[in-house]
């Protein structure tokens, strides 16, 4: 079992709709979860992080932790062709360093 | 504000070669990260300085790889000699240290692209 699990897609969704994005993680005391982005060709870019259960929402963007399931998400609304990149999901297994833990990412497709 | 700088963008060589890759961080970053991504695979951690200091290198595959922080400016990841699995894309990261305790954000690189033949 891998430690961190994506569908590696492609999800195709269309402007304007909301796409989503899931990811479990196998490591139980894992403190910290992360959405990077990345742009073929370019460096993977911090979008969103959350430590609580719960939701946490900034802008389109909303990340959705569940602890109990081993489950973190991320919901774009209003997608966006610029949108459309690889999405990466990483988890810290402690609370301090970022010795992330990354799943091999889904890719998006926002048509226009 | 210049980001996390990687040099070469790409390298090829032969088995058996050496390559040396080249990480700038973001200027005061105290924590410098290397990351291994290989073909159809997920990225992977290689280790972590804090300054010059190496904090955790569990990472690292092997002794084949060495990595340095002189000074705790910009770091080195040598490979040598290179095998055709060391091929793909190594990444360098930094980052601070965040508040409440927390390392601060990890910013990233465009990453080393290695191909061995």
């Amino acid at each position: 079992q891998k430690e961190v699990e994506q569908n590696s897609g492609p999800l195709s969704v269309p402007e304007g709709a909301i796409a989503s994005l899931n990811c479990t993680y196998s490591d139980r005391g894992s403190q910290s979860f992360f959405w990077y982005r990345q742009y073929s060709g370019k460096s993977p870019e911090l979008i969103m992080f959350i430590y609580s259960n719960g939701d946490k929402e900034d802008g389109r963007f909303t990340a959705q932790l569940n602890k109990a399931s081993q489950y973190v998400s991320l919901l774009i609304r209003d997608s966006q062709p610029s949108d459309s990149a690889t999405y990466l999901c990483a988890v810290n297994p402690m609370e301090y360093g970022n010795k992330l833990v990354f799943g091999a990412g889904t890719i998006l497709r926002v048509k226009s | 504000e210049a980001g996390v700088t990687q040099f070469p963008s790409h390298s090829v060589i032969e088995k058996g070669q050496t390559v040396t890759l080249r990480c700038d961080p973001i200027s005061g970053h105290d924590n410098l990260y290397w990351y291994r991504r290989v073909m159809g695979k997920e990225i992977k951690f290689l280790l972590h300085f804090v300054k010059e200091s190496k904090q955790d290198e569990s990472g690292m595959p092997n002794n084949r790889f060495l990595a340095e922080r002189t000074g705790g400016t910009y770091s080195t990841l040598k490979v040598q000699p290179a095998e055709l699995e060391d091929s793909g894309v190594y990444f360098c990261a930094s980052s601070q240290d965040g508040a409440g305790g927390r390392t601060g954000e990890l910013f990233f690189g465009e990453g080393s692209r290695l191909t061995v033949l």
